[in-house]
């Protein structure tokens, strides 16, 4: 599966939007991008997940970029709830383990 | 949504002793379940991926005969650290694949809460 690379900690003010950026220039045309995060103490919580076009849920939007070499998390109106670690995972096939990176560090603050 | 869960949520042993750390899942059978463990400030490391009636495989510098991993039936999975010592103090996560979904569509892969594990 391809590698992932995020920024290590993030910032965000309550209310606004939090973009996640995450990098996969190896990512290759079978390969689906995954988000996940993990709340302090807590196990990982499944966000959102795309092959190439943008998807939106819930939770969170994710945009894809035409190449596919990244992607941004987007959490339109982040609470402090959301602090927590976010992991961009990039994943091949079905059935097969979650491979974590370090993830980016998310703190949203009043 | 699919529920996992693990029992106990803590737990205390003194070195040398062993303990059982349950991962269930409520509502879905379970194909596969994976087992990961988290350090302090780090990021969860696969220890080893169980298939329902067959044996666990574990990962690279894992030690089988020390973390037990067993996993008799589609909605329960076991894994049992032995002699276990201050360094194996670490928050211990399960992952549980739903067997009836298929491909990369959906989402497959539910996690328990973790296991937090101290030895003393």
């Amino acid at each position: 599966d391809a590698k992932t690379t995020q920024p290590t900690s993030m910032d965000c003010a309550e209310g606004r939007a939090a973009n996640l950026p995450c990098n996969h220039s190896t990512i290759s045309g079978n390969e689906y991008v995954y988000w996940y995060r993990q709340i302090h103490s807590q196990g990982p919580q499944y966000i959102i997940h795309g092959l190439k076009n943008n998807e939106t849920n819930e939770m969170a939007s994710l945009i894809i970029t035409e190449d596919r070499k990244s992607s941004t998390l987007i959490l339109p109106h982040a609470t402090l709830r959301d602090t927590a670690v976010y992991y961009c995972i990039v994943r091949t096939q079905a059935g097969t383990a979650l491979i974590f990176g370090k993830g980016t560090t998310l703190s949203v603050s009043s | 949504g699919a529920v996992v869960s693990q029992h106990p949520s803590r737990v205390i042993c003194k070195s040398g002793t062993s303990v059982k750390i349950e991962c269930r899942s409520l509502d879905f059978q379970a194909t596969t379940m994976f087992w990961y463990r988290q350090f302090p400030k780090q990021s969860l490391m696969l220890m080893a991926t169980s298939n329902e009636g067959s044996k666990a495989t574990y990962e690279q510098g894992v030690e089988k005969d020390k973390f037990l991993i067993n996993h008799a039936s589609l909605t329960l999975s076991t894994l049992t650290v032995t002699s276990a010592h201050p360094e194996d103090s670490s928050f211990y996560i399960c992952s549980a694949r739903d067997g009836a979904s298929s491909g990369m569509g959906n989402n497959e892969q539910f996690f328990g809460p973790g296991t937090r594990l101290t030895v003393l």
